[in-house]
C-alpha cells in the first residue's frame, strides 16, 4: 500500500459538475500538496496546506490532520480542468499519490 | 522568463549511451530536485540538493549522477543508459525543504532509450 493514496483513479464529469478528489496519507507530513499536470506534461502547484481550507478561484482544498485526509474540490467544472491531479506529502522529501485523471466533457 | 528551465525537452538515444539533462532556476531558491515520472505517471524523488549540498539520494542506480555547480543549477548525468531509464524527468526547486514549501517544476525532459 502506497503511503499516499488517491481516489478515484479516473473521473469523468460533465461540464458544470462539482468534482471531489480524495487523498489519504499514512506518512508524516509538514504539509499536503496538490499538483496539476496538464496533457502537455507540465506540473503546476495548486495548493500547499497544513490545516483547514484554501480556495483559489473554483478550486478548494481541505485537509483533516487527525484523519490524515485531504480533498480537492472543483466547482462548476470546465473542460479546461481536464488534467491529472496529484497529491503529495512528506517532510524532507515528498511522497506522491498515483494521480487522478480527470476528464470534463462539454 | 521561465522560472525552472530544463534542456533538452526530448531526448532519444540508444542503449549504452551516456546523456545529460540540464536544469536552471532563476527564482533564487536554495533547494533543487530531480524527479522521475514513469509510464504510469507516478512521480518519485531521485535527488535533492540544498545550496549545492546533496541532501536526498534515493535508491537510484549509480549510473545516475547529479551535479550542482551552484544553487541555481542542477544537472543529471546518466551513464550506460538502459531501456528502463525511459521516463520523463522533472527538475523542481523550492525555498526550503519540499515538505513545507511550494515546489516549482520545470517542463520535464522525456527520455526515450531504444
Amino acid at each position: 500500500k502506497n503511503e499516499v493514496e488517491q481516489s478515484p483513479q479516473n473521473l469523468t464529469a460533465q461540464e458544470g459538475e462539482f468534482i471531489t478528489i480524495n487523498c489519504s496519507y499514512s506518512v508524516g507530513i509538514s504539509a499536503l500538496h496538490w499538483l496539476q499536470q496538464h496533457p502537455g506534461g507540465g506540473i503546476v502547484s495548486l495548493f500547499m496546506l497544513s490545516s483547514g481550507k484554501k480556495k483559489h478561484g473554483r478550486l478548494i482544498a481541505t485537509i483533516n490532520i487527525q484523519e490524515k485526509h485531504s480533498s480537492l474540490h472543483i466547482t462548476a467544472s470546465h473542460p479546461r480542468d481536464s488534467a491529472v491531479y496529484i497529491c503529495a506529502g512528506g517532510g524532507n522529501k515528498l511522497v506522491f499519490g498515483a494521480g487522478t485523471i480527470l476528464r470534463v466533457k462539454s | 522568463d521561465t522560472a525552472v528551465s530544463q534542456t533538452p525537452k526530448y531526448l532519444v538515444t540508444q542503449m549504452g549511451n551516456d546523456k545529460s539533462i540540464k536544469c536552471e532556476q532563476n527564482l533564487g531558491h536554495d533547494t533543487m530536485y530531480w524527479y522521475k515520472q514513469d509510464s504510469k505517471k507516478f512521480l518519485k524523488i531521485m535527488f535533492s540538493y540544498n545550496n549545492k549540498e546533496l541532501i536526498i539520494n534515493e535508491t537510484v542506480p549509480n549510473r545516475f549522477s547529479p551535479k550542482s555547480p551552484d544553487k541555481a543549477h542542477l544537472n543529471l548525468h546518466i551513464n550506460s543508459l538502459e531501456l528502463g531509464d525511459s521516463a520523463v524527468y522533472f527538475c523542481a526547486s523550492s525555498q526550503g525543504r519540499a515538505g513545507a514549501n511550494v515546489l516549482t517544476f520545470g517542463a520535464g525532459s522525456r527520455l526515450t532509450v531504444l
